[in-house]
């Protein structure tokens, strides 16, 4: 069961535009909410994350909006570079379950120059 | 470099075969996690083990087993190996204490199964 959906699975963007991942969750327990970016050949990488105490968190050009109400977060990317391009997931964790994430399919983002 | 080791980066074997992966967590990091990555199923979980305790399972096949060493590395054995087992097994590790959410993953062991 996919308990974490995420879209679009690609998206290409031209450089300096803004990228924009979606996702939603269905588990109300989960609170803890991250985003992970993963190069070819490497493993995931923290970006950014949120707690669904607010509704926005902003770490230079990338940005997560969070909708508690609407069980949806998302990923804004603003000036999109080409070192941008990889693919980006979202995932979700519960307080009891310690660090333990379960992923969204995942995006791959392709920045042209 | 996020201080996760994993051996080997390329594993080639052919179907009913028997395979070992190994991971070394970060120094200090208590938690170690295995994931499966394959095309059409992104990033599963498999399981969780915290200073050599199983702690979660996710879905992980019976031919699948796991254990993590009193010195906190960990082993991913897969048997009976199918071809559709071929895929890109990640370990990540988390520090104690505090929750976090993050993981710290290694590269990932690239498996394929002919």
């Amino acid at each position: 069961q996919q308990q974490v959906k995420q879209s679009p699975q690609s998206l290409i963007v031209q450089k300096g535009g803004i990228s924009i991942i979606n996702c939603a969750y269905e588990n109300t327990a989960f609170d803890y909410f991250p985003w992970y970016q993963q190069f070819p050949g490497k493993g995931p990488a923290l970006l950014i994350a949120i707690r669904p105490d607010v509704s926005e968190k902003k770490e230079g050009r990338f940005t997560i909006s969070f909708n508690k109400s609407a069980k949806q977060f998302s990923l804004h990317i603003m000036d999109s570079q080409p070192g941008d391009s990889a693919t980006y997931f979202c995932a979700a964790s519960m307080g009891n379950a310690g660090n333990m994430l379960t992923f969204g399919g995942g995006t791959r983002l392709m920045v042209k120059p | 470099d996020s201080g996760v080791t994993q051996t080997p980066k390329h594993l080639i074997t052919a179907t009913g075969q028997r395979v070992t992966l190994r991971c070394s967590p970060r120094s200090g990091d208590l938690s170690v996690y295995w994931y499966q990555q394959s095309l059409d199923q992104g990033l599963q979980f498999l399981i969780h083990y915290y200073n050599g305790e199983e702690r979660a399972k996710g879905n992980i096949l019976e031919r699948f087993s796991a254990q993590q060493f009193p010195d906190l590395h960990s082993e991913l054995n897969l048997s009976s190996l199918e071809l559709g087992d071929s895929a890109l097994y990640f370990c990540a590790s988390s520090p104690p204490g505090r929750k976090t959410g993050e993981l710290f993953f290694g590269e990932g062991s690239r498996l394929t199964v002919l």
